[in-house]
């Protein structure tokens, strides 16, 4: 099946560095998401993405849908605190035959120290 | 409510018991997704309904496991015989229906299988 493989696992920054990490796959998705999780909630959805080439913000976030439509990334700019938790890669696969299931990656660790 | 809820939020049980996980999705949202998430891994689909049926059960992972959706709205995931590799946190999502909308998560189920 699909598979999504997210890198790095874990980052360790600085405050107010920037961050940036990614998604890649052998398949072609049709959509993007990125999503973070923090300890005891669910995910909760950051940006979407639906177009190759498609670059969005928000707030100090920044995503890309590759040209490809493989692969994806997210850039944080100037990191707080506040942005520690886990961040997920997901996309809805070309060729599921309607099938509106997501598949993520395995999540990228991310640990601010202030 | 304003968002999705699941309960219980946690659940101890012991293995060969079955177990009955609820969720209750955003009002007027058609579609709603069963996810798995064991500890440190990225989440794992199991199931996909538009209203009342499954267009997409390609994740359940065995026969024990089931799920159903009444009234287009409340939907239960059930776990028969668990086994101790159960043991992982079940989130469901729900979303509008149509191709490409988001999809919202619920603070997911905490299951432990001793």
């Amino acid at each position: 099946g699909q598979q999504l493989n997210q890198s790095p696992q874990s980052m360790f920054i600085q405050e107010g560095e920037d961050v940036s990490m990614n998604c890649t796959s052998s398949s072609i998705f049709n959509t993007w998401l990125w999503y973070k999780q923090d300890p005891g909630e669910g995910p909760v959805l950051l940006i979407a993405l639906y177009k190759a080439g498609e670059l969005t913000s928000n707030g100090r976030l920044t995503a890309q849908f590759g040209i490809t439509r493989k692969d994806s990334f997210l850039n944080i700019s100037a990191s707080i605190p506040s942005d520690v938790g886990i961040y997920f890669c997901a996309g809805r696969p070309v060729g599921q035959g309607g099938s509106e299931k997501l598949v993520f990656g395995k999540g990228t660790k991310l640990t601010v120290n202030p | 409510g304003a968002g999705v809820s699941q309960s219980p939020s946690n659940k101890v049980t012991e293995k060969g018991k079955d177990v009955e996980l609820r969720c209750d999705p955003i009002s007027g949202h058609t579609a709603l997704y069963w996810y798995r998430q064991s500890l440190g891994q990225g989440l794992e689909f199991l199931i996909y309904f538009q209203g009342n049926s499954a267009p997409d059960k390609s994740g359940l992972p065995s026969d024990r496991f089931s799920a159903e959706r009444t009234g287009g709205s409340v939907s239960t995931l059930t776990i028969q015989r668990t086994q101790q590799e159960d043991s992982a946190v079940y989130l469901c999502a729900s979303s509008l229906g149509t191709s490409g909308s988001v999809k919202y998560f619920g603070p997911g189920t905490r299951l432990t299988v001793t």
